[in-house]
Parts: C-alpha cells; structure tokens; sequence
C-alpha cells in the first residue's frame, strides 16, 4: 500500500510488560513522528526522525519509552513496564520533510490492564 | 509554553449551511499551520495549510484564514456535508503542537 501502516492495530497487555509498536512510513519519506492521542484528546508529540539526524525526544513522558529507525524506515515505538495510564492509541506520521504535510498511519490502540 | 487550542471543543451545524472552526496558538514565531481531520477510528488527515506569509488560503470547500495580530487561525467549510463529520485540530507544523480539536457534527 502506499500509506502509513502500523502494526499491531490492538495490542491488550498487562501492566509492567514491555510493548513494541511498529510503523511502516510511505517509502521515501525521510520523516517520521510518533503521537500520543489519549480518548477524545488531542495528540501529544512522542519523537520525531529526521533522516540520519538525532532524533527529537523531546516529547517522550519518560524513560520507560524509546524508539528507533532502522535504515531510515520501519520504526518501533517501545515502551518498558507499561502503566495504565499508558493506554491510547499510538499515531505514527511520515512526512517528505520535517514540517511538512505529515501523513498518519491507523494507529496501534494500546490497552495496558 | 507552546500551545494550540480550539475555542469550543464541539460544534454542530445543519447540512448545507457553512461551518467555522477556530484555533489559537501561542507562539509568535510559528510559521507554518496545517488543519487535519480525523474520522472515527482513523488517522488524521491533512486538509489544507497556510504559511505565516499568507492571510488566507483556498481549497475545495475550504478555507483557511490567519491573523497573525491576535494568533488566531480559522478553518471554514462550506457547504458542510454529513462526510464532514469528524474531529478537527489545528496544528503548529514545527514544533509538531496540536490543538486539542473540535468535534464537528453535521445535522440532516
């Protein structure tokens, strides 16, 4: 497809398990964003690759998430222990440069018992 | 801090007529501002943007006004259908700051 695709679309876990969560961007996209959107909130910024730069970490809430870009593609968003109040739906975008129009994958709903 | 935020979270207008969305931000030296839209269960979708050089940009039943003076922007849709429904949120694209949306409901 020629989309955003993330993967797994639903993820149920219990609290202290570790999660991965990946992200597919369209091919050639030298940008990708990870997002936050608690139910019915708006999107809370997470990191933000761009090419073979540093990520942005800025937004990351804590220690407990990190996440890489493999070959300046596929990204895993990880988060270690989970907390409940991790649960949200995780919201990876691409974009052909930082700033532009960014594309949104379906999310991952993580749900953190 | 940074932020962006809508001045009422819902709103409803009635099939035809026009409906306008509003957003504040903070930063002053943000130049770049894009509208998304998101529909239940999905990702968001980009509908137009504007840059800080322009007042106002057209798109296909779109527009988007800025005032730089009071940091304000605007989406307007004309002619708002039932497929409008959805959430929409303003966003300060450099910083990656979105407001909280706007629940749009379209009445028949």
């Amino acid at each position: 497809g020629a989309g955003v695709s993330q993967s797994p679309s639903n993820k149920v876990t219990e609290k202290g398990k570790d999660v991965e969560l990946r992200c597919d961007p369209i091919s050639g996209h030298t940008a990708l964003y990870w997002y936050r959107q608690s139910l019915g909130q708006g999107l809370e910024f997470l990191i933000y690759f761009q090419g073979n730069s540093a990520p942005d970490k800025s937004g990351l809430p804590s220690d407990r998430f990190s996440a890489e870009r493999t070959g300046g593609s596929v990204s895993t968003l990880t988060i270690q222990r989970t907390q409940q109040e991790d649960s949200a739906v995780y919201l990876c975008a691409s974009s052909s440069r930082g700033g532009n129009e960014q594309f949104f994958g379906p999310g991952t709903r993580l749900t953190v018992l | 801090g940074e932020s962006v935020g809508l001045h009422l979270p819902t709103l409803s207008v009635q099939e035809g007529d026009n409906s306008i969305i509003n957003c504040a931000y903070s930063n002053s030296a943000s130049d770049y501002f894009i509208w998304y839209k998101q529909e239940s269960g999905k990702g968001p979708q980009f509908i137009i943007d504007i840059r800080s050089n322009m007042d106002k940009r057209q798109g296909q039943r779109v527009t988007v006004l800025l005032n730089k003076t009071v940091k304000h922007l605007s989406l307007q849709i004309a002619a708002t259908q039932p497929g409008d429904s959805a959430v929409y949120f303003c966003a300060e694209s450099q910083n990656f700051v979105f407001g909280p949306g706007t629940r749009l409901s379209v009445l028949p």
